[in-house]
This record gives structure tokens, sequence and C-alpha cells, in this order.
């Protein structure tokens, strides 16, 4: 059974720091791995994919790495901002079955000003 | 419309009361896919269409809870006889095709049994 895993749970940096966002999955059997954003309240913004034959993406300050044989994924911020301050799900959709996400539990992060 | 649309945005209800919650996916999107979040259970899968494939209702946790989706479009989640175990955020996904594409979100729908 596939089970996802975010280290740390609770983040507090201040602004302007670099920070790594953690997340390993027990089965590498997957179609990909989706980093999502979700503020108080409100749905989830994917912030990044990346297919199972990748080793990252980057979009803007935003950086997610993938080591399928490891089972192990990290998004990297640069220069943080407290708009950053959300909690960051990482999901991994699994072979053979369909588009269906398992989602690790989070880490909300503060950026304070 | 550009996103995901769920309605409504909050729902109270009484505990035993049906409830229903409706999805509108993006346009032209064929897998529609709803989840649950509770507090402290992260997020978890409840049931997941395909085109006219039948659904995969793998992630449904009691009878109680069912779900449609009329003309490969609209999606209704349906939970009978409310408890208040089912008080979450129901959050409703879809994608352009079943497996190993983006998953956009909605709102949510936050449900209330008391």
């Amino acid at each position: 059974k596939q089970e996802v895993t975010q280290i740390p749970a609770a983040l507090s940096v201040p602004e302007g720091e670099n920070l790594v966002l953690n997340c390993s999955f027990t089965d590498s059997a997957i179609y990909n791995l989706q980093w999502f954003r979700q503020d108080p309240g409100k749905g989830l913004t994917s912030l990044l994919l990346i297919q199972s034959s990748q080793r990252e993406q980057t979009s803007g300050r935003l950086n997610a790495s993938l080591d399928k044989s490891s089972g192990r994924s990290t998004l990297y911020i640069a220069a943080s901002q407290p708009g950053d301050s959300a909690t960051y799900l990482c999901a991994v959709n699994i072979y053979n079955q369909g588009g269906k996400l398992i989602f690790g539990q989070g880490t909300e992060l503060s950026v304070k000003p | 419309g550009a996103g995901v649309s769920q309605s409504p945005s909050n729902k109270v209800t009484e505990k035993g009361k049906d409830v229903e919650l409706r999805c509108d996916p993006i346009s032209g999107h064929t897998a529609l896919y709803w989840y649950r979040q509770s507090l402290g259970q992260g997020l978890e899968f409840l049931i997941y269409f395909q085109g006219n494939s039948a659904p995969d209702k793998s992630g449904l946790p009691s009878d109680r809870f069912s779900a449609e989706r009329t003309g490969g479009s609209v999606s209704t989640l349906t939970i009978q006889r409310t408890q208040q175990e089912d008080s979450a955020v129901y959050l409703c996904a879809s994608s352009l095709a079943s497996a190993n594409t983006e998953a956009f979100f909605g709102q949510g729908t936050r449900l209330t049994v008391v």
C-alpha cells in the first residue's frame, strides 16, 4: 500500500530564507508526483507536476526534484516571502489506479516578515 | 467556467439528514474525482469517474455515500443519514485524462453535521 510522508509537519522561517520541504513515498510505481499549495479555507492549487521519468521541474522561485528509486521528492522555495505562507501537499499518482492521488499530510509553512 | 466549481461552499445539516454536494469540472476534462479532507486525517480519495467507464468507488467509507456523474460532466456526491463524523471539507478535482495528467481542484464544500 502506498504511503506518503511529509517532513516537517510545520516550518516557520524569516522572510528571504531559502527552504526545502520533503516528501517520501513507499512504492516507486508511480506515474507522477504533484506538489500543491492550500491556503486556509481554500481548495488546492497545483504548483508543479513531475513525471516519473523526470528529475526536476521549475516554476519561478519553486523547484521540485524527484528521485523515484529512493522514493523522495523535495520542493525548494527560494527567497521566501510572507505570501508563501500556506500548507504544501505532495501527492503521487500510482500505476494502474487511474488518476487517483495519494496525499501526504502536508507541511504548514509560515514565513515571517 | 475557467476552473472546477463546487456548491454549496458551506453546508450545515442536522444529523440523520441527507445532503447533496455538486461539482462542475473544467470543460473538456474527462476524469473527475472526489476527496475528503478531515481535521487530522489529511486528504483521502473517495471516488473517481473516467468517461463512460464504471467509477472507482474504492474510497467510499460506507454505503451511505454515493456519487453520480451525469452526461460526463456535472457530478453529485450524496451522503445519506449524515453522521457527525461526516463533517469535513469535500473536494472535487478534474483532469484531462484518466492517469498521468495534472489534477485541478475546486474550492471545496465544508460540511458540518450538528
